[in-house]
């Protein structure tokens, strides 16, 4: 079955500090997709990034950098230099590609507050 | 942005009485799901389409149906209301292709209280 695990309920640092947000999962499948997305105070829900299982590879995009480790079954999202505006909740998702289900499952999700 | 619509946006109703909350896409996506979002739960899946007619339960599906008639409307019906249903409700529509168009979209939420 699938699940996502994200153990941080909430967050608080200073700005310009680093923080990582951590994400584990569960699937029985061998493809999948991993995504990160943002819910700002406003509501929506942003999409950031997806990884699928077969691409290993560390991302990077301006502050923003993701650590997907298949052995550890976790994909990491890490904010360098946080800013007041990345004050949000974060969500970690994975789908399973191959099993039929076509669902997308979520973590509980990780409060980040940056202080000023 | 992906063309989806979610209506109404905020709705109050008692216990006890039928509620729809519609989403509606513009996107021709063949998946379509429902969440809700409650404060130490995260998002978590009510019933999903694959196409339609075709419609399958999520994790928390009791008390809840859907329908899909046309490809680009997805019915979430609350037979009768309880207050555990209070919630924000989310839309989201996927493609499933696989690649760089594997993902979600989202629509804006509908805010629903039952009192």
């Amino acid at each position: 079955a699938q699940k996502v695990t994200q153990a941080q309920t909430e967050i608080s640092v200073v700005e310009k500090e680093d923080v990582t947000l951590d994400c584990v999962y569960e699937t029985r499948d061998t493809t999948y997709y991993l995504f990160w997305y943002k819910q700002p105070p406003s509501g929506e829900l942003v999409f950031l990034i997806r990884r699928n299982s077969f691409d290993e590879q560390n991302e990077i995009s301006g502050r923003y950098s993701w650590n997907f480790q298949k052995s550890t079954s976790s994909f990491n999202f890490t904010i360098t230099a946080s800013q007041v505006v990345d004050s949000a909740v974060y969500f970690c998702a994975l789908s399973e590609a191959t099993s039929g289900t076509y669902k997308y499952i979520f973590g509980t999700g990780t409060r980040l507050k940056v202080l000023a | 942005d992906a063309g989806i619509t979610q209506s109404p946006r905020h709705k109050v109703t008692e216990t006890g009485t039928p509620v729809t909350l519609r989403c509606h896409q513009t996107e021709n996506h063949r998946y379509m799901y429902w969440y809700r979002q409650d404060p130490g739960h995260g998002l978590r899946l009510i019933h999903y389409s694959y196409g339609v007619k075709d419609t399958d339960k999520g994790e928390v599906s009791d008390g809840y149906s859907v329908s899909r008639s046309k490809t680009e409307d997805f019915l979430l019906t609350l037979e009768s209301a309880t207050s555990s249903q209070t919630s924000v409700y989310f839309c989201a529509i996927s493609e499933r292709q696989g690649g760089n168009r594997e993902k979600l979209f989202f629509g804006s939420g509908t805010q629903l209280s039952v009192l």
